[in-house]
Parts: structure tokens; sequence; C-alpha cells
């Protein structure tokens, strides 16, 4: 499994663009990158997920370059309700079975007035 | 879609004592379940992947004779904390994933242990 690489915490106001980066150099060519939310005492829930270049949802977007060993999470205009803890992990989706998610240490993000 | 429940929400019991934390796939059947552990301020530590019809897999250093696994259906996986002490409080979660559906694991929404 891709070891994964994201700053401990990030501040920032709300109705700014927050931008999150996740380094994986060990990514391998099958894996996918995935990002969580975290609210205190609640699951993750998935946020985005993609394999290269760009994908958007309604709620983020995520850049992946040609290399493939980082990722940039980015959030639109972050509100109050966006403050959580952001996580990247990187591995396979397998068809037979399913790959065991690792998480590292995550980003908590803390967004103010 | 994609719903995986978990409960009790939180629960609060007596060192020596057991306690049954359940996951439930609402809406679909999945043959694979993982059991997490979260500490306050810090990440989720995976325990172990819960196997429908078989025994499941413990990572390095969980006690598998403490917490027993059971998964007996392809929509209901039990973690059962036996003989709790203060040290096994926690935040518990489970988490699964839809063969059927193109996104990631849904996660339950967590049990918070408290041994006194």
């Amino acid at each position: 499994l891709a070891k994964t690489t994201q700053p401990i915490s990030m501040d920032s106001y709300e109705g700014q663009e927050v931008n999150i980066t996740c380094s994986h150099n060990n990514i391998a060519t099958n894996d996918y990158i995935t990002w969580y939310q975290q609210f205190p005492s609640q699951g993750p829930r998935f946020i985005i997920q993609g394999y290269k270049t760009k994908v958007t949802n309604e709620v983020a977007s995520l850049f992946i370059p040609a290399d493939r060993k980082s990722s940039t999470l980015s959030l639109p205009r972050v509100s109050l309700s966006d403050t959580a803890v952001y996580y990247c992990l990187v591995g396979r989706l397998m068809n037979t079975g399913f790959q065991k998610l690792v998480f590292g240490t995550g980003t908590r993000l803390l967004v103010s007035p | 879609g994609a719903v995986v429940s978990q409960h009790p929400s939180w629960v609060i019991c007596k060192s020596g004592t057991s306690v049954k934390i359940e996951c439930r796939s609402l809406d679909f059947q999945a043959t694979t379940m993982f059991w997490y552990r979260q500490f306050p301020k810090q990440s989720l530590m995976l325990m172990a992947t819960s196997n429908e019809g078989s025994k499941a897999t413990y990572e390095q250093g969980v006690e598998k004779d403490k917490f027993l696994i059971n998964h007996a259906s392809l929509t209901l996986s039990t973690l059962t904390v036996t003989s709790a002490h203060p040290e096994d409080s926690s935040f518990y979660i489970c988490s699964a994933r839809d063969g059927t559906r193109n996104y990631g694991y849904t996660f339950g929404s967590g049990t918070r242990l408290t041994v006194v």
C-alpha cells in the first residue's frame, strides 16, 4: 500500500478556496486516489476519487498530475462546516475481494469566520 | 445509497465485562467489512478484516481473543470487546464497500466505548 504524506493542519477563512496536497511517491499503476472527510465522533465520509487528471463532483475537485505522485483536493469557497480532518488514501479497487484502507495522519482543516 | 449502520453509538461498561458492537450494511451485501479503532486526535487504525462465513484477519498487534469478530451474514458483522479494560476505551468504526457501485468505502457512524 502506497504511503501518503499530508500537511498536519491547515487554516482558512470562510469563502476561500482550500487546496490540500497529498504526496504518494510509491503509487502503483493500478492504484486509485481517494479522499475522505471526518468530523469529530463520526465515521469518515467519502469525498472524491480519481485515477488521473481532474475529477470534479458537487463538493470538491481532485487534481492529479501526469506522474500521479501527488494529488490535490480542492474545496471551493469553504464554510465553517468544512472544518474537519481530510484523509488521502491510495489503493487498489479490486473486482474480487476488497483492499483494506490504511489511513495516514490526515490534514486537520480549520475554517474561521 | 451504500449505507452502513453501526450500533450502539456510545456505550459505557465496567471493567471486565464484554461489549458487542454491530455493523450492518443496509442496502447492499458486504462480504467484507473492516473494523477500525481511533483514539482522540489520532488517525484511524485498522484492527481487522471481517469476512463473511470465515475467520477474521487481524492486523499485527491486535489480540484476536480480545476483539472477537463474527460475520455471520452478508449484512452483519459484530465486534465484541471481551474483558474490557479502561485502555480499550476508544472510538470504534466499521466500514464496507458495495462492490456493485463504483465509489469508495462507506463507514459507520462509529461507537464511542468508555470502560470505567
